[in-house]
């Protein structure tokens, strides 16, 4: 059964620091990894990552699979407000999701 | 907008009560899913599409739980006899399958309270 764990489950920083949030996977068969943002609504797409595009960059966010330590991190620095969120890692089809990490950036 | 929408966004019922979500996906978009969340958990998966067939359905889902996408267009969830258990947001998205990865794209979900 895949699986999913995300680690810290909760963040507060201040703003303009730098953050990391981990994932680690178990999946039969690996296709690609997801990032989403999940605010008060849906989960909105961050990146794919998958064995031939190990790393995305997007702005003051960035993420990178280690497809030998079966992880990823979503980096995010600069921190703002607005960066406060749960983000949720996902892998398979269908997806299966981690329990998320909450950020909150505070001013 | 041409995203995925759902409706009700919002639904109140009764316990032992039926109710009925819809999702309309991005409209180029073959496959569809239904999820469900409850708090301080990611996203659970309950079934999905492809075009009109149902290819997979958790094994978690109960069997008061039906959905159909009868044209592969839009799709319904259908809850028979509520319970409060059933209380959650339930989220669909909708991806384009091909010979590469697919990412799914959610719409705002409808939550769902049973009193």
């Amino acid at each position: 059964e895949d699986k999913v764990v995300q680690s810290p489950l909760s963040l507060v920083v201040h703003e303009g620091d730098t953050v990391t949030l981990n994932c680690s996977y178990e999946v039969t068969n690996f296709r690609s990894l997801l990032w989403y943002k999940q605010e008060k609504k849906a989960p909105t797409f961050l990146f794919m990552l998958t064995s031939s595009g190990i790393e995305k960059k997007s702005g003051r966010l960035s993420s990178i699979l280690d497809k030998k330590e079966l992880s990823s991190i979503l980096n995010i620095t600069a921190t703002q407000t607005g960066d406060s969120a749960i983000y949720l890692c996902a892998v398979g089809t269908p997806l299966v999701f981690g329990k998320g990490t909450r950020l909150s950036v505070i001013a | 907008d041409t995203g995925v929408s759902q409706d009700p966004r919002h639904k109140i019922t009764k316990r032992g009560q039926n109710v009925t979500f819809r999702c309309d996906p991005i409209s180029e978009h073959n496959r569809l899913y239904w999820y469900r969340q409850t708090l301080g958990q990611g996203p659970e998966f309950l079934t999905y599409f492809q075009n009109e067939a149902q290819l997979e359905k958790s094994r978690l889902l109960s069997d008061r739980f039906s959905a159909e996408r009868p044209k592969g267009s839009f799709s319904t969830l259908e809850i028979q006899r509520t319970e409060q258990g059933d209380s959650a947001m339930y989220l669909c998205a909708s991806s384009l399958n091909g010979l590469y990865q697919e990412t799914q794209y959610f719409g705002p979900g409808t939550r769902l309270l049973v009193l």
